[in-house]
């Protein structure tokens, strides 16, 4: 089963745009991470939120989190030709492993 | 350096045979995963393990197998049940389930 669900399942904007891409999820949980993969490598570890968190910075990078909703957002700004990639979240359960959604592409043109 | 070490990158394995993907970490890390990932798609749970010589299934950990015999060590044997082996398979490690993970670089298996 796959906890998180990613929209839009692909972005595609300017250099210097915002991109937002947000995630949805089922049961409770314990943090929400966010990965970010490369075509064809591993994936890197972005940020992650805890669940009594609602918003949290690192960079360019924003995220928020509504447990009510069981909903995140992440937003990156001023995008750049290199942040093309995709992009997951990742769900932690209590004493469960990391659950991933099917990720956003995005594409960042020059 | 320290980090989490997949080989091979590329692997061919003819149908009916089992096959052994490596994963190691230095990070002493006590948790481990195995992911697989399909083209376009996200990430599913094979096999995890959060201390040595234990391990538990994930969503799809039919026709895989996994042994944790060393802290450092968490390799995958894709065995002859596993119907559509051919995928990217994917490696992690974290200081404890749900933290923060720290993935290899995958190794792409096609059967031929």
């Amino acid at each position: 089963s796959q906890q998180g669900e990613e929209d839009p399942q692909a972005l595609s904007i300017q250099e210097g745009e915002n991109a937002t891409m947000n995630c949805s999820y089922k049961t409770s949980i314990n943090n929400l991470q966010w990965y970010r993969q490369n075509s064809g490598r591993g994936l890197v570890h972005l940020i992650l939120i805890r669940s009594n968190e609602r918003e949290k910075h690192s960079g360019r990078l924003r995220v928020t989190l509504d447990t009510s909703k069981k909903s995140s957002s992440l937003l990156i700004t001023a995008s750049r030709a290199a942040d093309t990639a995709s992009y997951f979240c990742a769900t932690v359960g209590g004493g469960t492993a990391l659950i991933f959604g099917k990720g956003t592409t995005l594409s960042v043109s020059s | 350096d320290g980090g989490i070490t997949q080989s091979p990158k590329y692997l061919f394995r003819k149908e009916g045979q089992n096959v052994t993907l490596s994963c190691e970490q230095n990070l002493n890390h006590d948790a481990m995963y195995w992911y697989r990932q399909d083209p376009g798609q996200g990430l599913r749970l094979i096999y995890y393990s959060q201390i040595v010589n234990d391990f538990q299934k994930g969503d799809i950990a039919e026709g895989y197998s996994v042994s944790r015999e060393k802290k450092e060590s968490f390799p995958l044997t894709v065995t002859s049940a596993q119907k559509n082996p051919t995928a990217f398979y994917l490696c992690a490690s974290s200081m404890g389930v749900g933290a923060e993970a720290f993935f290899g670089q995958g190794t792409r298996l096609t059967v031929v």
